[in-house]
């Protein structure tokens, strides 16, 4: 199993753009999530997906967006990147409520 | 009350010491703790977790202690190494809810 993987690993972006995050996962996760991890700071959750075809907010939604057409994937919009959005991007996945949740390597976006 | 409460924020314990970091919640609901641990440029990775039916589990050299009663629960490095020194972060989770709520992590630096 490759678990939760995660592309690309790093990106500098200029204000504006737009670029999706990429994540995958050969779990079976039913729960991924979205988390932005700001230098030491803790994990804050943008988006989350309960199954597919099904996600809903987080704590920090603005400025990002989610799809989760098969369970596998589950990519992380951003539509016009701010200086604000320059983090640390981590995807996560769980196969049920309450187990343990696996984190991909992360993706770090500088956006300029 | 969704609130986990780490500390401390930063820790230097010698080589072969005990390193020691602790969390609070408020949740009654929480019935799953784990830690994780993560290394610079890498996503957090599960190091180990609890339950509240045992007031302790021990793996190696980690050992996480359960105080049900305080809403307490910690975890204990015994003969701590430099290869050890990493952010940790404590997490809380139930069957009843998609949310991992993280604590704020604690940098350990173990010196050789």
């Amino acid at each position: 199993n490759a678990g939760v993987t995660q592309t690309p690993k790093f990106r500098i972006l200029k204000i504006g753009q737009s670029m999706t995050l990429q994540c995958t996962q050969d779990m079976n996760h039913n729960y991924m999530y979205w988390y932005r991890q700001d230098p030491g700071m803790g994990l804050k959750l943008i988006y989350y997906s309960v199954g597919a075809g099904i996600t809903d907010k987080g704590e920090v939604p603005n400025g990002y967006n989610v799809s989760r057409s098969t369970t596998e994937d589950f990519p992380l919009r951003l539509e016009l990147a701010a200086p604000s959005q320059t983090s640390v991007y981590f995807c996560a996945g769980n196969r049920g409520l309450g187990e343990t949740q696996y984190f991909g390597p992360g993706t770090r976006l500088l956006v300029l | 009350q969704q609130q986990v409460k780490q500390s401390p924020q930063s820790l230097i314990v010698q080589k072969g010491g005990i390193s020691i970091i602790n969390c609070a919640y408020e949740n009654t609901a929480f019935d799953y703790f784990p830690w994780y641990q993560q290394f610079p440029g890498k996503g957090p990775a599960l190091l180990i977790a609890i339950r509240p039916d045992v007031s302790e589990k021990k793996e190696g050299r980690f050992t996480i202690s359960f105080n049900k009663s305080a809403k307490q629960f910690s975890l204990h490095i015994m003969d701590s190494q430099p290869g050890d020194s990493a952010t940790y972060f404590c997490a809380a989770s139930h069957s009843g809810t998609y949310k991992y709520i993280f604590g704020t992590g604690t940098r350990l630096k173990v010196l050789a």
